[in-house]
C-alpha cells in the first residue's frame, strides 16, 4: 500500500509569513500532484512533478519533488487571506502498481488570518 | 471550455433508498474516476475507465456501489440500498492517458444519508 504522509495537519499563520507543507512516502512516485480545496468544492490542481529533484513556480507558490521522488514540499512565501484552504498532495503509482488511481494524503489545513 | 461536471450538487436520502450520480468529464479525456472524501480526509479511490472499460475499482468499493460509463463519455455511480457510513462527498475526475496522470476534479456530489 502507497501511503503519502503530509504534515502539518494544521496550520494557522499571519498574513505575511512564510510556510512549508511536507508530503512524504517510503514508495516512489511516478508523479505527484499538488491540489488546493476550498470548503465544498472539488480540488483544484496546482502541480504536477515528474522529475526527482524538481522544482516548479507559480508566483508565490514554490513546489520541490525530493530527488528520490519519494518526497515533496510546498513552500509559500509571504502568504495572503486568499491562500486559505486545504491543500492535498497526490501520487501516481510507480513500479507497475496502478498508474490509474492517485494516492492522496491527509491534506493540511491552512488558515491565513489578516 | 467547459470543466468536469457533477449532478446533483447535494443529494440528501434515507437509509435504505438508492442513488445516482452522474458526472461528465472533459470531453476530450478518455480516462474518468470516482473517488470518495470524508470529513478532515484525503479523497479515496474508488474506481476508474478507460473509456468504456472498468479497468481498476478499490475494495472499498463494496456490492452496493456500481459504476458505469457505457459510452466511454460522461459516467454514473449508483449506491444500492443505502448506509450512513455512506455519507460522504463524491468526487470525479477526468485526465488524458498518458499525460502524467494529471486529474482534473469536479466539484463532488455531497451525499447525506439519514
Amino acid at each position: 500500500t502507497q501511503l503519502l504522509e503530509q504534515s502539518p495537519q494544521f496550520l494557522s499563520i499571519q498574513e505575511g509569513e512564510n510556510l512549508t507543507v511536507y508530503c512524504n512516502s517510503s514508495s516512489v512516485f511516478s508523479s505527484l500532484q499538488w491540489y488546493r480545496q476550498e470548503p465544498g468544492e472539488g480540488p483544484v490542481l496546482l502541480v504536477t512533478v515528474v522529475t526527482g529533484g524538481e522544482v516548479k513556480k507559480l508566483k508565490r507558490l514554490t513546489f520541490q519533488f525530493g530527488d528520490a521522488r519519494k518526497d515533496s514540499s510546498l513552500h509559500i512565501t509571504a502568504a495572503q487571506p486568499g491562500d486559505t484552504g486545504l491543500y492535498l498532495c497526490a501520487g501516481a503509482g510507480a513500479g507497475g502498481t496502478s498508474y490509474g488511481k492517485l494516492t492522496f494524503g491527509q491534506g493540511t489545513i491552512l488558515t491565513v488570518h489578516p | 471550455d467547459t470543466g468536469v461536471s457533477q449532478d446533483p450538487r447535494h443529494k440528501i436520502t434515507k437509509r435504505g433508498q438508492n442513488v445516482t450520480f452522474r458526472c461528465d468529464p472533459i470531453s476530450e479525456h478518455n480516462r474518468l474516476y470516482w473517488y470518495r472524501q470524508t470529513l478532515g480526509q484525503g479523497p479515496e479511490f474508488l474506481t476508474y475507465f478507460q473509456n468504456e472499460a472498468q479497468l481498476e475499482k478499490s475494495r472499498l468499493l463494496s456490492d452496493r456501489f456500481s459504476a458505469e460509463r457505457p459510452k466511454g463519455s460522461f459516467s454514473t455511480l449508483e449506491i444500492q440500498r443505502t448506509e450512513q457510513g455512506d455519507s460522504a462527498m463524491y468526487l470525479c475526475a477526468s485526465s488524458l492517458e498518458g499525460a502524467y496522470n494529471e486529474q482534473f476534479f469536479g466539484p463532488g456530489t455531497r451525499l447525506t444519508v439519514l
